[in-house]
């Protein structure tokens, strides 16, 4: 399969720590990109991150990408009871034609008041 | 309008119906996907637009299924003879980018439940 994968799939966290989800893919990506899912509702987009970059920054959010480990992370800092959602990472590869943004399945996360 | 809209929120289908599903993407959004998710997995593509053309249509599991966007705005996927393997949530998404796979705008899908 080429999807991402995800761990840990789920993690429970108190509020005010950081959370680390990490993402691992298997052929080479143009980019990587994250997005958040809460309950019932649809994804939203977090944060892209392209092949040739290594570190972003999004307000709390920090993504680094080790395309050589073909793998990423997402840090959550000073984690806050709203960010409780799924989380998602999605692969855009380039040996993929046409259009499919490949999303792999999700880490839980969940924060404790 | 402001987001991703999608109709309806939710649908009961009985085994062998036709169901057709409806996405109003952002104005202006040149891309339209269609993704289906089931249950606790991440999102799965089906198929995808850029403006009125279906470029893309190698994720759609199987000739039952069908999408359309013929003006270039509004989309419908279109599942004839439901069954129950086709219960999910169908989530549509448009970016204002043509032909490149970035920063997609969801809506909050629709759920299909077939008896």
């Amino acid at each position: 399969s080429q999807q991402g994968e995800e761990d840990p799939q789920a993690l429970s966290i108190q509020e005010g720590e950081n959370a680390t989800m990490n993402c691992s893919y298997k052929t080479s990506i143009n980019n990587l990109q994250w997005y958040r899912q809460n309950s019932g509702r649809g994804l939203v987009h977090l944060i892209l991150i392209r092949s040739n970059e290594r570190e972003k920054h999004s307000g709390r959010l920090r993504v680094t990408l080790d395309t050589s480990k073909k793998s990423s992370s997402l840090l959550i800092t000073a984690s806050r009871a709203a960010d409780t959602a799924s989380y998602f990472c999605a692969t855009d590869f380039q040996e993929t034609s046409g259009s499919r943004l490949t999303f792999g399945e999700g880490t839980q996360l969940t924060v404790n008041p | 309008g402001a987001g991703v809209s999608q109709s309806p929120r939710y649908k009961v289908a009985k085994r062998g119906q036709d169901v057709a599903l409806r996405c109003d993407p952002i104005s202006g959004h040149v891309s339209l996907f269609w993704y289906q998710q089931a249950l606790g997995q991440g999102p799965e593509f089906l198929t995808y637009f850029q403006n009125e053309a279906q470029l893309d249509k190698s994720g759609l599991p199987s000739d039952r299924f069908f999408a359309e966007r013929p003006e270039g705005s509004v989309s419908t996927l279109k599942i004839q003879r439901t069954q129950q393997e086709d219960s999910a949530v169908y989530l549509c998404a448009s970016s204002p980018f043509g032909g490149r796979r970035e920063k997609l705008f969801f809506g909050s899908g629709t759920q299909l439940s077939v008896l």
